[in-house]
Parts: C-alpha cells; sequence; structure tokens
C-alpha cells in the first residue's frame, strides 16, 4: 500500500542538527513533488519545505530559510530533511507528505518527534 | 501571505447532525486552491477536500467542501462518531506557499 515512514527525530539541543528521512513505498515515487510539513505540540500545521520530483525545485519556509536543507534520493525512494541551527521552535513533529497536483498533501506519513531542548 | 482564519474554534455537535465550518482568507485564493484535512488525536492529518469542492479518494460523500475567493466552507451533512476530530483548510498560493487554518475542533455535544 501507498506509505511514507519517517524516521530521525530525537533529542538535541540549541545550535545542534538533525537529519530525518522518509522512506516511500507503494507508488512510484519519482513521479511526485514531495514536502515537509510540521506541527508544535499542541499547536497547528505549518509547511516547511518542498521539493520538485527530480530535486531541482526547492523551496522553503522564511521560518527555516538557510537552516534546513531538503534533499531527496528517488533511487531509495527517500526524501531527507537536514535540520541544523536548531531552535526551541523548531521543536515538533515533522511530517513527509505527498504533494497531490501542486496544491495538496495527499499522502503523510506517521511523523517524526524532534525536540529541541538543552 | 495568505492567512486563513477558521470559525468557530470548537463546535459541539451530536451524531447525526450537520457541521458547517467555515475559512476565510485574507486576500483570494487562486484558482480555487483550496484543501481541508480532518486530524485525529495522535494521527498524521488525511486530506478530504481539495480544489475547494473536490473528494478526496475513499472520502465518504457527507463531506463536501464550497466557495471561491475568500470564503470557503466544509460541510458534513450527518454527523457519524468517527468525524469529530480537529479540521485545518489549507490554501497554496504562488512562491509556492502553502499557508494552514488554525483549525476548527468538532466537538462531541
Amino acid at each position: 500500500q501507498v506509505q511514507l515512514v519517517e524516521s530521525g527525530g530525537g533529542l538535541v539541543k540549541p545550535g545542534g542538527s538533525l537529519r530525518l528521512s522518509c522512506a516511500a513505498s507503494g507508488f512510484t515515487f519519482s513521479d511526485y513533488y514531495m514536502s515537509w510539513i510540521r506541527q508544535a505540540p499542541g499547536k497547528g500545521l505549518e509547511w516547511v519545505s518542498y521539493i520538485s520530483s527530480s530535486g531541482s525545485t526547492i523551496y522553503y519556509a522564511d521560518s527555516v530559510k538557510g537552516r534546513f536543507t531538503i534533499s531527496r534520493d528517488n533511487a531509495k525512494n527517500s526524501l531527507y530533511l537536514q535540520m541544523n541551527s536548531l531552535r526551541a521552535e523548531d521543536t515538533a513533529v515533522y511530517y513527509c507528505a505527498r504533494i497531490f497536483r501542486v496544491d495538496a498533501f495527499d499522502i503523510w506519513g506517521q511523523g517524526t518527534m524532534v525536540t529541541v531542548s538543552s | 501571505e495568505i492567512v486563513l482564519t477558521q470559525s468557530p474554534g470548537t463546535l459541539s455537535l451530536s451524531p447525526g447532525e450537520r457541521a458547517t465550518l467555515s475559512c476565510r482568507a485574507s486576500q483570494s485564493v487562486s484558482s480555487s486552491y483550496l484543501a481541508w484535512y480532518q486530524q485525529k488525536p495522535g494521527q498524521a492529518p488525511r486530506l478530504l477536500i481539495y480544489g475547494a469542492s473536490s473528494r478526496a479518494t475513499g472520502i465518504p460523500d457527507r463531506f463536501s467542501g464550497s466557495g471561491s475567493g475568500t470564503d470557503f466552507t466544509l460541510t458534513i451533512s450527518r454527523l457519524e462518531p468517527e468525524d469529530f476530530a480537529v479540521y485545518y483548510c489549507q490554501q497554496y498560493g504562488s512562491s509556492p506557499e502553502y499557508t494552514f487554518g488554525q483549525g476548527t475542533k468538532l466537538e462531541i455535544k
């Protein structure tokens, strides 16, 4: 079945780094744009970044620009998010999601928790 | 950046009743790039509606979306027990830009 599975979350100190991964299965990963979306504890949803199917086009939310890097490996059916210079306000569940058409997110992973705290 | 404001913040209804959730945008949403999601506790969001009024795959027909420009509505015609959850609207704009509303919690009365 169509599935996205995130991994790599954990506890990190402010200023530290973490790399999230998202493994895709059940669909042709290389055909789809992908995105990362996060949700702080008890809060709403915030779009973080997106990457085109080939990886040639990338965008970031202003809140993470210059600190986070999205990438993908279509041969491994995997999406990544390298997070540097982490701040307390980056604490959230991070979801990878498949982009449907250009404007919606139709498949979501279960999420991975990132906690930034000293 | 387009801001989406959802109302009400919390909606208390009983199973079998009709639910009407509102999403208002600070500027016109282009080409009706407006989607709705349902999120239950501890779960990822699920896409319900895209393009303002098209149901996603597998979504029951009691869910319907309408609206254009700056005013959008999600209607659940007859509430089932599993429909009580938090609902988010989301828009796509050029840049690209994806923004979500703050959510409406639909709770059992």
